[in-house]
């Protein structure tokens, strides 16, 4: 089992939509969880931390359920600019990132 | 400007060879990664360094080495060893490395490395 579970996609929307996406993860003594968003052929940039609470950030937000193991990415209003492959991504007791292997999603006019 | 810089973007190379890659950051960040990606998985963490001369093996260190001789500069060697090196290589530098800081992780452009 992979530490670090994604649905692969493609998730292909219509702009405006609401999309969601879930992450599983298997180590119970993770510390932190991210989202980052990676673009064709480039470098992972961070989109958001994960709270225990939940957060917002404008049209993103992230949920944690720590009992589940499961992380949640929704993006409200998509914008074509959205299309991307968006990585979840757990830090370890260790201090190391654990990374799934990323969910793309195609945003279409 | 600050930022992580990798050299080459492309690289190939023969068979049997060695190759470096190169890293380097202006950030005075205090630890550095490397990683590899390949189609459709997520990155996978070769070496680590959290300050200057000592590093640790990542999940597959095998076949790859490393160095941390000044603070901004993190190289990694492919070796022959390496049975699979045709993959996307990303290094990436964080402010913290000390337990209980934790920054956020930076990433290079990455090089892409092809064997012929």
């Amino acid at each position: 089992r992979k530490e670090v579970e994604q649905d692969p996609g493609p998730f292909n929307v219509p702009e405006g939509a609401t999309v969601a996406f879930n992450c599983t993860y298997s180590n119970s003594a993770s510390q932190s969880f991210f989202w980052y968003r990676q673009d064709c052929r480039k470098e992972p940039k961070l989109l958001m931390s994960v709270y225990s609470s939940g957060n917002e950030d404008g049209r993103f937000t992230a949920q944690l359920n720590r009992a589940s193991q499961y992380i949640s990415l929704l993006i409200r209003d998509s914008k074509l600019s959205d299309s991307a492959t968006y990585l979840c991504v757990v830090r370890d007791s260790s201090y190391k990132l654990i990374f799934g292997s990323g969910t793309r999603l195609l945003v279409r006019p | 400007d600050g930022g992580i810089t990798q050299s080459p973007k492309y690289l190939f190379r023969k068979e049997g060879q060695n190759v470096t890659l190169s890293c380097e950051q202006n950030l005075n960040h205090d630890a550095m990664y490397w990683y590899r990606q390949d189609p459709g998985q997520g990155l996978r963490l070769i070496y680590y360094s959290q300050i200057v001369n000592d590093f640790q093996k990542g999940d597959i260190a095998e076949g790859y080495s490393v160095s941390r001789e000044k603070k901004e500069s993190f190289p990694l060697t492919v070796t022959s060893a390496q049975k699979n090196p045709t993959a996307f290589y990303l290094c990436a530098s964080r402010l913290g490395s000390r337990e209980g800081s934790y920054n956020e992780q930076f990433f290079g452009p990455g090089t892409r490395l092809t064997v012929l």
